[in-house]
């Protein structure tokens, strides 16, 4: 069965340090991987994706992540945190030929000032 | 990207009763989901609207307790039917983004709230 981990419910980071915010995958063909950011009280964002080609994809916001076919993984990253990137963050994969997103259980990130 | 509306964009409800929400796009669509996510957790699909023909329902989804409208390529309703505080969610529909393979975009949410 398809799905996705978000192994940390929370991640905790200073302004202006680096951040990652992780997420492994589980799916029978080619994945296509998503971020989806979600403030309070509003719908998801989308971040970026990764369908194919170059491993590093970069996003809105100054976002990026990286696809790690071999680690099942495709870790959220950001070189610099801000404040206003305090949010709940959503990894979400399908697999080619289909629509439907799998979504992980969601991480939150809280960046201190 | 598409500009997605929804209303209402909160309720509180009585238990019993039924709510429709609806979600308006400005642009037309082919694909349109319904999403639920409960309180502290993640999204989970109902259904797929595609104009002109029935939904599409997610095992776990049944149409007598979530009926979908689909009357044009802008235009959907979900109706949350003879409800219980189990109901009690967001309720999140978004769109295909045209040119964007495989991309949904969501809009804001229905928080529902039963009693």
């Amino acid at each position: 069965a398809q799905s996705v981990a978000q192994p940390e419910d929370q991640v905790n980071v200073a302004e202006g340090n680096p951040l990652t915010v992780k997420c492994t995958y589980s799916v029978s063909g080619n994945p296509y991987l998503f971020w989806y950011v979600q403030y309070p009280n509003r719908g998801l964002q989308f971040l970026l994706k990764y369908i194919t080609g170059d491993n590093l994809v970069k996003g809105s916001y100054g976002f990026e992540a990286e696809f790690n076919k071999s680690q099942t993984s495709f870790h959220l990253k950001k070189p610099s945190a801000l404040v206003s990137d305090s949010a709940l963050y959503f990894c979400a994969v399908i697999t080619s030929g289909t629509y439907k997103y799998i979504f992980g259980t969601g991480t939150r990130l809280k960046v201190l000032a | 990207s598409a500009v997605i509306s929804q209303k209402p964009s909160r309720d509180i409800c009585q238990r019993g009763t039924s709510l429709t929400i609806q979600c308006q796009v400005d642009s037309q669509v082919t694909m349109m989901f319904w999403y639920r996510q409960q309180p502290g957790q993640s999204l989970t699909l109902i259904a797929t609207a595609n104009q002109g023909s029935e939904a599409t329902y997610e095992s776990g989804f049944v149409i007598d307790k979530f009926p979908i409208s689909r009357p044009n390529l802008t235009f959907s309703t979900l109706t949350v039917s003879n409800m219980s505080p189990e109901d009690s969610s967001i309720y999140l529909c978004s769109v295909e983004a045209s040119g964007l393979q495989e991309t949904q975009y969501f809009g804001p949410g229905t928080r529902l709230l039963v009693l």
